[in-house]
């Protein structure tokens, strides 16, 4: 258990669909993030939350919207996705989100298939 | 090198073997270098950060060593177990600190 909880595990849609992933930190941290691994690829950076600001977008598509109403929670929200949006998708936390220092602690993911 | 890199791509090997993996990132610039170790259907555990040259963790049966010059870090597990089969990823934070992940090192300890 790594105080990181994600919701769904898995997750399948069509491309119409919109769905949420949500992700929940108990550590008390103030940094959030979201990964993306696709098969054969390392896991990509999308978005970065400091203090529930947006502090890093590492040019991810529109179709992929986060919210992060406060330092607990983070969400993103699909839409329009495209079968090559299939992927496990990872949430991470990290105390502050400015040390390099820092260690990250993830949670399990959300694996998610786009039809 | 621009991105972490890493080798081998898979690894197996016999229980009670000892091996050794290398993560090689830019040299230029250096801020820290992470270990973290995903074994499957659970969630990636850090294991190291490292940010001296000459650096070198040990935790249990694995340790690393960092060389920030050349720009690589070796990571070592004695004695390799079954519970050790799992990737190991090397990260390197880029400006803005965010962590950049190397496509890991797939080791599999069969009795």
């Amino acid at each position: 258990e790594t105080g990181v909880t994600q919701t769904p595990r898995h997750l399948v849609m069509g491309m119409t669909n919109k769905k949420s992933l949500k992700c929940e930190q108990h550590l008390g941290h103030n940094a959030m993030y979201w990964y993306k691994q696709s098969a054969k690829k390392p896991l990509e950076l999308m978005f970065v939350y400091n203090f529930k600001e947006q502090t890093e977008n590492n040019s991810v598509p529109s179709r992929f919207s986060p919210e992060c109403p406060n330092s607990s929670h983070l969400f993103l929200h699909l839409h329009t996705l495209q079968p090559e949006d299939s992927a496990l998708y990872l949430c991470a936390s990290s105390p502050q989100g400015q040390g390099v220092n820092e260690k990250l602690f993830f949670g399990s993911g959300t694996q998610l298939s786009v039809l | 090198i621009l991105n972490v890199e890493q080798s081998p791509q898979s690894l197996h090997v016999q229980e009670g073997d000892s091996t050794n993996f290398t993560c090689s990132f830019p040299s230029s610039n250096f801020y820290a270098l992470h270990w973290y170790r995903w074994e499957t259907a659970k969630s990636p555990e850090a294991l190291f950060v490292m940010t001296l040259n000459g650096d070198e963790k040990k935790k249990g049966r694995i340790s690393a060593t960092l060389n920030t010059k050349e720009g690589y870090s070796y990571l070592y597990i004695k004695g390799s177990q079954p519970e050790d089969s799992a990737t190991y990823l090397c990260a390197f934070p880029k400006a803005g600190y965010a962590l950049n992940f190397g496509k890991g090192t797939s080791l599999l300890v069969t009795p």
